[in-house]
């Protein structure tokens, strides 16, 4: 079983809509919580990052983090073409050597 | 600032050949990490470096050789190229380790024949 189980997609959704992207993992010492998003053929770029339980916002971006179900989610809101793209939870613990990702989920907003 | 920059882009090789990717950063990160991307594997790290002299396996090393000699770069060496070895490799970097904001570099795309 890997260590970052992440809802394979793809997603399609019309612009403007609610889209909804989860992580469950099995690491209980996992502190560090992050989305990266990554356009086709670029490399990742970190887009939301939270530290421990609870929720963060960032315009219309919102990732929550429950770790006593061990599950992270990222919500946009009012999507757009420009958020087509793959997007990868990562998460660590402390002072870890390494990141653990998941799959990815692309998604595709159909202007 | 360039960022982190990588060569080649893209890459063909043959079974048992060898070659070396470039990596470099010039944001002064000591921190400084190799991953392949693969179909439904997600990025997993090949090996790692704290700084200038020090380097680390990571969860799929084999195959693999890394050097640090200087903050700014980090080689990654293919010893003799397999088909398993097709993929996307992605160098990163930050300033103080994996919990850290990471930096991609656009990636080089490696096909084994």
């Amino acid at each position: 079983q890997k260590e970052v189980e992440q809802d394979p997609g793809p997603l399609s959704v019309p612009e403007g809509a609610i889209v909804s992207l989860n992580c469950t993992y099995s690491n209980s010492a996992f502190q560090y919580f992050m989305w990266y998003r990554q356009y086709s053929r670029k490399g990742p770029e970190l887009l939301m990052y939270t530290y421990s339980s609870g929720n963060k916002e960032d315009g219309r971006f919102t990732a929550q983090v429950d770790k006593s179900s061990k599950y992270i989610s990222l919500f946009i809101r009012d999507s757009q073409p420009s958020d087509s793209a793959t997007y990868l939870c990562a998460m660590s613990a402390w002072n870890d050597y390494k990141l653990s990702f998941g799959a990815g989920t692309t998604v595709t907003v159909r202007a | 600032n360039a960022g982190v920059t990588q060569t080649p882009k893209f890459q063909v090789l043959k079974t048992g050949q060898s070659m070396t990717l470039q990596c470099a950063q010039d944001m002064n990160h000591e921190y400084m990490s190799w991953y392949r991307q693969d179909p439904g594997m997600g990025l997993r790290l090949i090996h790692y470096s704290v700084g200038a002299g020090i380097t680390d396996q990571g969860e799929v090393p084999n195959g693999y050789n890394v050097s640090r000699s200087t903050t700014e770069d980090f080689p990654l060496r293919l010893l003799s190229a397999a088909p398993s070895q097709t993929s996307v490799y992605f160098c990163a970097s930050s300033y103080s380790g994996q919990a850290d904001t990471q930096y991609f570099g656009p990636g080089t795309r490696l096909t084994v024949l």
